[in-house]
């Protein structure tokens, strides 16, 4: 079965870091790009990151670029997303998802994790 | 960046109707627009790429339109179809979304 698990999120303080995993299984991890995609409590869905296949390219948000970082480890098929400096308005609902090719749609997406910046 | 409107932002209809979304994209963005299902705590679940089907999703829906404007529709409405629906833009990043519709029943 084709799944995305994401795991690491939690509360966290105003400043403080966190790091989200995304354990991908049934295909080949290492011949997709991956996205972050976050939704924030009661509102919509906003684009947090991509990074390519190899790991090799990377693109951020305005909203996140300094502070936080896509990565991937193709040998353990796992996309992580370091952040740092967290803001309260980073609260949210964290999903990591798969691009279909060509389209660059999102066909696969993990259940998400919550991360919670508050004091 | 490339604004995405949706409307309407909520919708009341009954079980057998016929539904339309718009989602309007601030500048051309070809085909490269997208429709997603989501239902309360869940993640979002794609249904249309670039005015194709994904597959293993029912016929009933279908997506149209080039450029700026799109359109989703249901062509007769499932109990299992009331969820909110957003599109998404994935010509250039950032990738924007729509806010969203909520399809609520009657």
């Amino acid at each position: 079965e084709v799944q995305l698990v994401e795991s690491g999120g939690g509360l966290v303080q105003p400043g403080g870091s966190l790091r989200l995993s995304c354990a991908a299984s049934g295909f080949t991890f290492s011949s997709y790009w991956m996205h972050w995609v976050r939704q924030a409590p009661g509102k919509g869905l906003v684009w947090v990151s991509r990074i390519n296949s190899d790991g090799s390219s990377t693109s951020y948000a305005d909203s996140v670029k300094g502070r936080f970082t896509i990565s991937r480890d193709n040998a353990k098929n796992t996309l992580y997303l370091q952040m740092n400096s967290l803001r309260a308005e980073d609260t949210a609902v964290y999903y990591c998802a798969r691009v279909l090719y060509s389209s660059d749609a999102f066909d696969i997406w993990g259940q998400g994790t919550m991360v919670t910046v508050s004091s | 960046d490339i604004q995405m409107t949706q409307s309407p932002s909520s919708l009341s209809a009954s079980v057998g109707d016929r539904v339309t979304i718009t989602c309007r994209a601030s500048q051309s963005i070809s085909s490269y627009l997208n429709w997603y299902q989501q239902k309360p705590g869940k993640a979002p679940k794609l249904l249309i790429y670039a005015a194709s089907l994904q597959s293993g999703v029912p016929s009933r829906f279908s997506g149209s339109g080039s450029g700026t404007d799109f359109t989703l529709t249901i062509s007769s409405l499932q109990p299992e179809d009331f969820a909110t629906y957003c599109c998404q833009q994935s010509y250039s990043t950032p990738y924007t979304f729509g806010q969203g519709t909520k399809l609520e029943i009657k």
